[in-house]
Order: structure tokens, then sequence, then C-alpha cells
């Protein structure tokens, strides 16, 4: 176990709606990066927080945004859900920012997310 | 953008043969991470190599990061079938293309 919590672990939503999905970092870690996983496929990145300030960004829209807390948990919303949002949310927390170093990163069990 | 390709994409093994799954790269990487993702989990991290032509061993794997720093190597031997999964190489933030590993017994 990493110590890393995602909630909720599953999630039916319909298209048009949003979704706010949560990560709770392991202790002593300061950064927390975001993921979407498509069945079969391998993450992508969609955006990273340190310190609570976004410290990168994926090739995904403006309607996923963030948010991170002064404990480090962190938020992941989408809004005006589309069909192809349907997948594994995965967050990861890390020592650092992971752009600039190369601290591995702990991986959450991830938030299954379909939209219908 | 960078890409990371990762070949084969699926690799069926019976037990007890070896595996091999490759991660290229168009642009020279800073460092390389493997990680496992068995199915229905999520990815763990395995390794990381930073050093041009490094090798690193636990147990069964090896790893290796090619001398120009463009591509990496994960190697089983001897499979079993706690090795199922699919294996990603990773740049920072950036996932390879994973391959799958299925065992059969």
């Amino acid at each position: 176990e990493t110590g890393v919590t995602q909630s909720p672990t599953h999630l039916i939503k319909t298209r048009g709606q949003q979704v706010t999905l949560r990560c709770s970092s392991q202790s002593g870690h300061n950064t927390v990066s975001w993921y979407q996983q498509a069945l079969g496929q391998g993450p992508q990145f969609i955006f990273q927080y340190y310190r609570e300030e976004e410290n990168g960004r994926g090739n995904f829209p403006p309607r996923f945004s963030g948010l991170q807390f002064p404990n480090y948990s962190s938020e992941l919303n989408v809004n005006a859900l589309e069909l192809d949002d349907s997948a594994l949310y995965l967050c990861a927390s890390s020592l650092e920012g992971a752009f600039s170093s190369y601290n591995e990163q702990f991986f959450g069990p991830g938030t299954r997310l379909t939209v219908l | 953008g960078q890409q990371v390709m990762q070949i084969p994409q699926y690799q069926h093994v019976q037990e007890g043969e070896d595996f091999t799954t490759y991660c290229n790269s168009s642009t020279t990487l800073s460092n390389i991470q493997w990680y496992k993702q068995r199915p229905g989990g999520h990815p763990v991290f395995l390794i990381q190599l930073v050093k041009s032509g490094e090798v690193k061993k636990q147990k069964r794997l090896t790893f290796q990061f090619g001398e120009a720093k463009k591509n990496s190597s994960l190697h089983i031997t001897a499979t079993q079938t706690t090795d199922v999964g699919t294996y990603f190489c990773n740049e920072k933030l950036t996932f390879g293309t994973g391959t799958r590993l299925t065992i059969i017994p």
C-alpha cells in the first residue's frame, strides 16, 4: 500500500455533468500529479500541483481543472463531461516537483469514471 | 512532443520462459523509470535508471539504460505467474505505451 487514497472508487455521470475527484497524498509528499488512463492505454498526464500551485499541464482542455490544499491533498474537477472522459483517473504523490526531479511516484488506487 | 514507445504491445509466454520489453524515445531521456500495473490495479514503481549504459538488477528482473539514453529495456528471467501485468516505462510525467505480459501456466 502506498498511503495514497482516492475517492470515490467508482462514479457514473451523464454527459454534460460536472465531477470532482479527490486524492490524499502520502505523508510528507508535497506534489500531486493527475493522470487519465483509458482502457488498455498508458496513463496520460493531466496536470501536477506542487505546494498548492499548478506546476505543469498535459494536453487536456481547460474544463479539466484542479486544486491542491495546504495539507497537499488535491482535487480534479472536470466540467461538461464527454463520453470520451470515461476512464480510470489516477493520482500520484511524490516528493518535490517531478518535472524537475527524478523522484518516484506513488499511485493511488484510482477512480473509475463512467460517462453515459 | 516527446513520445515514448514500447514494444511489443502484448507478450504471451509460457511460465518459465524469459520476457523482454523495450522502451524507445525520439529524444534523449534525462532518466527512465519502470512501473508495473497488475490487472485491475495501479502502477507501482519498480526502478529508476539515470546514467548512460546503467544496468540494475532486482532478483529476476534486469533493467538497462542505453548508452545514448534514448532507449531502455526490462528483462525478466524465468517468468512466474506473479509477473503478469502491464509494464510501463516513464520519464518524469510521460508514460510509455506499455507492454502487457500474460503467462501460460
